[in-house]
């Protein structure tokens, strides 16, 4: 079975600043992909950026990247220059390959605000 | 571009009537998925499907059951309504990827339950 922990339940930081979100996962697949979701107040599911497991280099996605340390099991998400519309709930998820069956198991989630 | 369609909305059911969840994927994709995300939590996989065949199941009751048709809708029956089933429910399309790939699943903008 798959786990995924986020040890910060809520962040705050000012706009423009870079804020960093912590995750820890657990699995013992050796093919499985790694996710952060971002759900704002309107509650829909929006994929922010995808880690694979096998790729050494972290992902980036414009203002976003992702620090992935597969030994230690760590998947954070740093956010540079942080904007208003950043404010949401933050979800790390993973997901093993598994011929077109990708369950994906969410973490608790970090509700980030960005101060004007 | 199209994008995965939930309906209804919204919901409101009393206390042990049934409910009807219907999902609209992606055209093209033929893969669906199910989550159910309570309040303040983070979403629970339910139950998946592919090519109209149920390929997973996770923490799903008895009293719900799902199915994919022929057109790769899916809908979710819900029975026998408890308070603890009021809750946003999630599906989520994608195509079928191999042993070693992972498509990106698209979420569709859920429906929230309420149960009285």
């Amino acid at each position: 079975a798959q786990t995924v922990t986020q040890s910060q339940p809520e962040m705050s930081v000012q706009e423009a600043e870079t804020v960093t979100l912590s995750c820890t996962y657990d699995t013992s697949e050796n093919n499985y992909y790694l996710f952060w979701y971002k759900q704002p107040p309107s509650r829909q599911m929006i994929l922010v950026i995808r880690q694979e497991a096998y790729k050494q280099q972290n992902a980036t996605e414009n203002r976003f990247s992702v620090n992935f340390q597969k030994a230690a099991k760590s998947f954070s998400l740093k956010i540079s220059d942080s904007q208003l519309g950043d404010t949401a709930m933050y979800f790390c998820a993973l997901t093993i390959s598994n011929f077109g069956n990708e369950k994906l198991t969410f973490g608790t989630g970090t509700r980030l605000t960005i101060i004007p | 571009a199209a994008g995965v369609i939930q309906s209804p909305r919204h919901l409101i059911k009393e206390k042990r009537e049934t409910a009807t969840l219907k999902c609209y994927p992606i055209p093209r994709h033929d893969t669906v998925y199910w989550y159910q995300q309570g309040p303040g939590q983070d979403p629970q996989f339910l139950i998946s499907f592919y090519e109209k065949m149920q390929s997973d199941k996770g923490s799903i009751p008895d009293r719900f059951s799902a199915q994919q048709f022929s057109d790769y809708h899916s809908e979710l029956n819900m029975s026998s309504l408890e308070l603890g089933d009021s809750a946003l429910y999630f599906c989520a399309s994608s195509t079928h990827s191999g042993r070693t790939s992972y498509n990106e699943q698209f979420f569709g903008p859920g429906t929230r339950l309420t149960v009285l």
